[in-house]
């Protein structure tokens, strides 16, 4: 079935710097890609939707300047949270609309973000 | 716009019991509905999905949903409960455009009793 690589699985990093995110397509194009935010015991929060070749689309309430996304390929979509703070602390995936068969989404496996 | 409303943050349930994890969807079309598993630390994994066919969906580990228009829901059941059946359940909500945003539930934590 269709696979998105999420990298990588877990990263801590010092108050100010960036961190990239990637998720990657392995069988298949996702020319949409879902960014979604998930705090300690709460559910997923959608952040941006991201099309290959055009702008993505933030949720309200999410800052665009922080949260860079990039969906320069079909197969490749990265948030990149500039300046991190520890508020940003939190469990960020990324899912694609499944183009197989059936109708449904690909998630990644998840990156957990530590800002310290 | 769509939105899901799952009805218990927290269900307890005995080893070998009715598993009964209810939720309530809103949405002006005709909703996809979908439940997911998370583990701690760990992603997404589809239990089952509602795409307009059959009401009644079966899903992986013995878990299904039934797909009530009239009552806007969709609970997931599972006749026995198991051990390894705790976990974090998700129910979510699109409007069946292939590219459409998927939204979530708050979650129900499924906590089994030995």
């Amino acid at each position: 079935g269709a696979v998105v690589s999420q990298h990588p699985s877990w990263v801590i990093c010092k108050s100010g710097t960036s961190v990239k995110i990637e998720c990657r397509s392995l069988d298949f194009q996702a020319t949409t890609m879902f960014w979604y935010r998930q705090f300690p015991k709460q559910s997923l929060m959608l952040m941006a939707t991201s099309n290959e070749g055009s702008k993505a689309t933030y949720e309200q309430g999410v800052e665009k300047d922080k949260f860079l996304i990039n969906h320069a390929s079909l197969t490749l979509s990265t948030l990149t949270v500039t300046s991190a703070h520890p508020e940003d602390s939190s469990f960020y995936i990324c899912s694609a609309p499944d183009r197989g068969g059936g109708y449904g989404y690909t998630f990644g496996s998840g990156t957990r973000l530590t800002v310290v | 716009a769509q939105s899901v409303t799952q009805l218990g943050s927290h269900v307890s349930v005995s080893e070998g019991a009715l598993v009964l994890l209810r939720c309530n969807y809103s949405s002006s079309v005709p909703p996809y509905l979908f439940w997911y598993v998370q583990y701690p630390n760990q992603g997404l994994q589809l239990l089952l999905k509602y795409t307009s066919a059959a009401t009644l969906v079966k899903g992986i580990n013995g878990f299904e949903a039934e797909f009530k228009k009239s009552e806007t829901s969709f609970h997931l059941t599972k006749p026995s409960a198991h051990m390894s059946d705790a976990a974090e359940y998700f129910c979510a909500v699109s409007a069946g455009n292939r590219d459409d945003k998927i939204i979530f539930g708050k979650g129900t934590r499924l906590h089994i009793l030995p």
